[in-house]
């Protein structure tokens, strides 16, 4: 069966330190690959998405990136955290069956607070 | 562009009663599928039901059940003897082709004993 690993669970970070989240997915190969941020009480912000390595689209500007090394392996980083990147980070898969049949399966998530 | 809307923050329903949870979207998209997820208290996404905007029977899931009215845009889901288990945030989301899903703000779930 296909699970997702995404970790750490809890991130404190100070202004101006790196950032590195990891998410990996077992069971399945060639996934498609999600990272959002949920703001406390808000709905899901998508932040990137990946068909394949080194395959990277950025829906929104902003002070993070993404890196696809791997197949199922998926990092959000950033060199200098602000304090407007604290939220609820999680990772996504999915097959594609089709250009909209798409079922998006999450990781438990990251709380990041920069502080 | 797709948008979401759920116009309900938050809902409360009594144990046992069923609930409707409203959702509009907007979309230029002919083909697009309409999901329903469910966030509970440890922060998990959890898929609900999904609706192919092509069908025209509403989809089903056990407790839960959906009233997909195309022309009006409108996805509601409703929740039959609900449990309290089934206290959450719940999100609407549309995908459709060239864009990824898209979510709406989410509806806080209460389920009083």
């Amino acid at each position: 069966s296909q699970t997702i690993h995404q970790w750490p669970a809890t991130l404190v970070q100070p202004v101006g330190s790196p950032l590195s989240l990891e998410c990996t997915v077992e069971g399945t190969s060639n996934p498609n690959l999600y990272w959002y941020r949920q703001a406390a009480g808000r709905g899901l912000q998508l932040l990137f998405y990946s068909v394949g390595i080194g395959q990277i689209s950025s829906e929104v500007p902003q002070n993070l990136s993404a890196s696809r090394p791997q197949d199922r392996q998926f990092i959000l980083s950033s060199k200098k955290l602000l304090l407007s990147d604290s939220g609820f980070y999680l990772c996504a898969w999915s097959v594609p069956l089709g250009q909209t049949n798409e079922k998006l399966f999450f990781g438990s998530g990251t709380q990041l607070s920069v502080l | 562009a797709q948008t979401v809307t759920q116009s309900q923050p938050e809902m409360s329903v009594q144990e046992a009663e069923t609930v409707t949870l409203s959702c509009t979207y907007d979309t230029s998209e002919s083909d697009y599928y309409l999901f329903w997820y469910k966030q509970p208290p440890s922060r998990q996404m959890i898929l609900v039901i999904r609706q192919e905007a092509y069908k025209q029977q509403n989809a089903t899931e056990n407790r839960f059940s959906v009233n997909f009215q195309k022309a009006a845009k409108s996805f509601s889901l409703k929740i039959s003897d609900s449990q309290l288990g089934d206290a959450a945030m719940y999100f609407c989301a549309s995908h459709g082709s060239g864009s990824r899903l898209t979510f709406g703000e989410g509806t806080q779930l209460t389920v009083n004993p």
